[in-house]
């Protein structure tokens, strides 16, 4: 089936260097989010993207943090000179229309590990 | 802030045995999840809860809205090994209007069901 895909699964890094994940949403889904899982804070939101709106970022912890769409499907999440307080999973999820009740899919997620 | 607080954060228990998982926040939401996560994959959802006082029944599992739509539960009856895993819930505010559906989550329970 096709579900939301991410790459890579995993990812090791040095400190100070940049990072790009890679999301695909399920196809004809409109929104788009980010979210980060670690285990001093749990799952949390980070950025949401809906049709040509503009993206909800209030959830970035820092301006290292980015994220793009492009043509409305796959998503990248940059994050710029990695930090250790970085490592976590990043799970990206996707809904067809973004609305409140909409059930989000989630992918299996990047495991981002900065050494 | 909107915040959700989940609890117990670890429980371990013998076949057989019931369960109860608590959501609690002092925030109202518009509705609440409840998701499973099983360890290198996203959670994935179980149910939604929308009503104040509403319940929901998936098998052996009941979840309930609290009636002032701030707290929910998720009860487990004669756990099985099977229902070892992460369980999230997740809360959807007013605030977003139609930009919905960025989830707020608990901190997550982690159950081990013990044959």
């Amino acid at each position: 089936g096709a579900g939301v895909s991410q790459s890579p699964s995993n990812k090791v890094t040095e400190k100070g260097k940049d990072v790009e994940l890679r999301c695909d949403p399920i196809s004809g889904h409109t929104a788009l989010y980010w979210y980060r899982q670690s285990l001093g804070q749990g799952l949390e939101f980070l950025i949401y993207f809906q049709g040509n709106s503009a993206p909800d970022k209030s959830g970035l912890p820092s301006d290292r943090f980015s994220a793009e769409r492009t043509g409305g499907s796959v998503s990248t999440l940059t994050i710029q000179r990695t930090q250790q307080e970085d490592s976590a999973v990043y799970l990206c999820a996707s809904s067809f229309q973004g609305v409140v009740l909409d059930t989000q899919y989630f992918g299996p997620g990047t495991r981002l590990t900065v050494l | 802030t909107q915040l959700l607080e989940q609890s117990p954060q670890f429980l371990s228990i013998q076949e057989g045995e019931n369960l109860t998982v608590y959501c609690n926040s002092s925030s109202v939401f518009s509705s609440l999840q409840w998701y499973r996560q099983e360890p290198g994959e996203g959670p994935v959802l179980l149910v939604t809860v929308v009503t104040g006082g509403e319940v929901k029944k998936l098998k052996r599992l009941t979840f309930q809205f609290g009636d002032a739509r701030k707290d929910s539960s998720l009860h487990i009856t004669a756990a099985q090994p099977g229902d070892t895993g992460l369980y999230l819930c997740a809360g959807v505010g007013f605030r977003f209007g139609n930009q919905g559906g960025k989830l707020i989550f608990g901190q997550g329970t982690e159950l081990s069901v013990k044959p």
